[in-house]
């Protein structure tokens, strides 16, 4: 069956301008993580969403991030007026629910800030 | 706070010959323990992981890994090891049941380098 998807895969973006990345995770996968990959900080875990809610926002680094999840399914995670900090691989990752504890993760969205 | 420590960033190693990726953790709870394989320009695969019970466990690809709660380590371990092994492996935390959310915490990677 289909996997988790993230689109786009590269975006190439100047600094202070708005990005949005998406995640579609397997079909009937209630929990889905953010997870940021970056040369300096390694795998970071940003945010979690059981269905629609965000129970824990822990790892987002600052107010400019934020994301939400409609339909228990599609989630968006947006950076606003971003920074060359920002520059990283985002990863998405579904899972049957929070303690089924495989997680399935998408290929990720390669992110530039220039 | 959870936290996770590879050894080694690097582990180079010729074809055919066994490996072991090192994997300590720290954590004042309880955690479950899982190795992942990241292969160039591709996510993350579960290879294997550790919830409870036998504390070898076996995964994908001929890999095993053994949880030692006394030595607070999860080591992966291969016998005999392929080029198509080359990839980085990261080992990750996430606290067993009460209150947890399911979330990750990795160490920071081991790039294996299986040479010919």
């Amino acid at each position: 069956g289909a996997g988790v998807s993230q689109s786009p895969s590269n975006k190439v973006t100047e600094k202070g301008k708005d990005v949005e990345l998406r995640c579609d995770p397997i079909s009937g996968h209630t929990a889905l993580y953010w997870y940021r990959q970056s040369l300096g900080q390694g795998l970071e875990f940003l945010i979690y969403f059981q269905g629609n809610s965000a129970p824990d926002k822990s790892g987002l680094p600052s107010d400019r991030f934020s994301a939400e999840r409609t339909g228990g399914s599609v989630s968006t995670l947006t950076i606003q007026r971003t920074q060359q900090e920002d520059s990283a691989v985002y990863l998405c990752a579904s899972s049957l629910d929070q303690s089924s504890y495989e997680q399935y993760f998408g290929p990720g969205t390669r992110l530039t800030v220039t | 706070a959870q936290s996770v420590t590879q050894l080694d960033s690097q582990v180079p190693v010729f074809e055919e010959a066994p490996v072991e990726l090192r994997c300590n953790y720290s954590s004042s709870v309880s955690v479950y323990l899982f190795w992942y394989v990241q292969y160039p320009n591709q996510g993350l695969q579960l290879l294997l992981k550790y919830l409870s019970g036998s504390t070898l466990v076996k995964g994908i690809n001929g890999f095993e890994a053994e949880f030692n709660k006394s030595q607070t380590s999860f080591h992966l371990r291969k016998p005999s090891v392929h080029i198509s092994d080359t990839a980085e492996y990261f080992c990750a935390v996430s606290e067993s049941p009460s209150g947890n959310t399911g979330k990750l915490i990795f160490g920071q990677g081991t790039t294996l380098q299986v040479k010919p």
